[in-house]
């Protein structure tokens, strides 16, 4: 049984680029949400896509955007990075209204020069 | 809004000693409250959760049982082993209209030596 899966697992982009993150949720859920976590702090929640909407989103500002797909995979986009963008992104995934467990990649290294 | 507290680290034991890391919250509603282990390099584990107050999570000889009335998710191991070392993270999910966001503490870096 696969679990979540991204990639890529590190990039190194330059300010003002544009990056894309993928992720494949666990087998059998349906939702995808995105992390990011700056080295030394705990994972901040970038937004949650269920059914292929937007359903949550936390405290970032639009050059963050996403998309899930019929397959319930799901992408992450940065435009116009910055420095302080550098950070790990970890997609999380779950089966919506089956409680709240809820499983992790292993992340994507964004290193942003 | 939501909110964790984690007990400031990092935590430094030999083999074989007592753990006890220190976690409250601050949330809306009955939250469900979850330890997640992250080990050098790598994404986050589900360590043990507890989805209502009085509860009690265990897992690989860790424990934490749901504190309502102190709002505190305390994180106990018995003895710890030099595997142990790692980053762990106390976390929380509001449900309702934050169904399965979770809010997470700073972290508490554990090592343990020989």
């Amino acid at each position: 049984d696969a679990g979540v899966t991204q990639s890529p697992t590190h990039l190194i982009k330059t300010r003002g680029q544009q990056v894309t993150l993928r992720c494949s949720p666990k087998s059998g859920h349906d939702t995808v949400s995105w992390y990011q976590q700056a080295l030394g702090q705990g994972p901040q929640f970038i937004f949650q896509y269920y059914e292929e909407e937007e359903r949550q989103r936390g405290n970032f500002p639009d050059r963050f955007s996403g998309h899930q797909f019929p397959n319930y995979s799901s992408e992450l986009n940065v435009n116009a990075l910055l420095l302080g963008d550098s950070a790990l992104y970890l997609c999380a995934s779950s089966l919506f209204g089956a409680g709240d467990t809820i499983y992790f990649g292993e992340g994507s290294w964004l290193t942003v020069v | 809004g939501d909110s964790v507290t984690q007990m400031e680290g990092p935590v430094t034991l030999s083999e074989e000693a007592f753990l006890t890391i220190n976690c409250t919250y601050t949330a809306t509603g009955y939250p469900s409250l979850f330890w997640y282990v992250q080990y050098p390099g790598e994404g986050l584990q589900l360590l043990l959760k507890a989805t209502k107050a009085d509860d009690k999570g265990s897992n690989k000889g860790f424990e934490a049982t749901y504190r309502k009335e102190t709002t505190s998710f305390h994180l106990e191991k018995g003895s710890v082993q030099v595997s142990d070392s790692a980053v762990y993270f106390c976390a929380l999910s509001s449900g309702g209209t934050s169904y399965g966001k979770l809010t997470f503490g700073q972290g508490t870096i554990l090592t343990v030596h020989p």
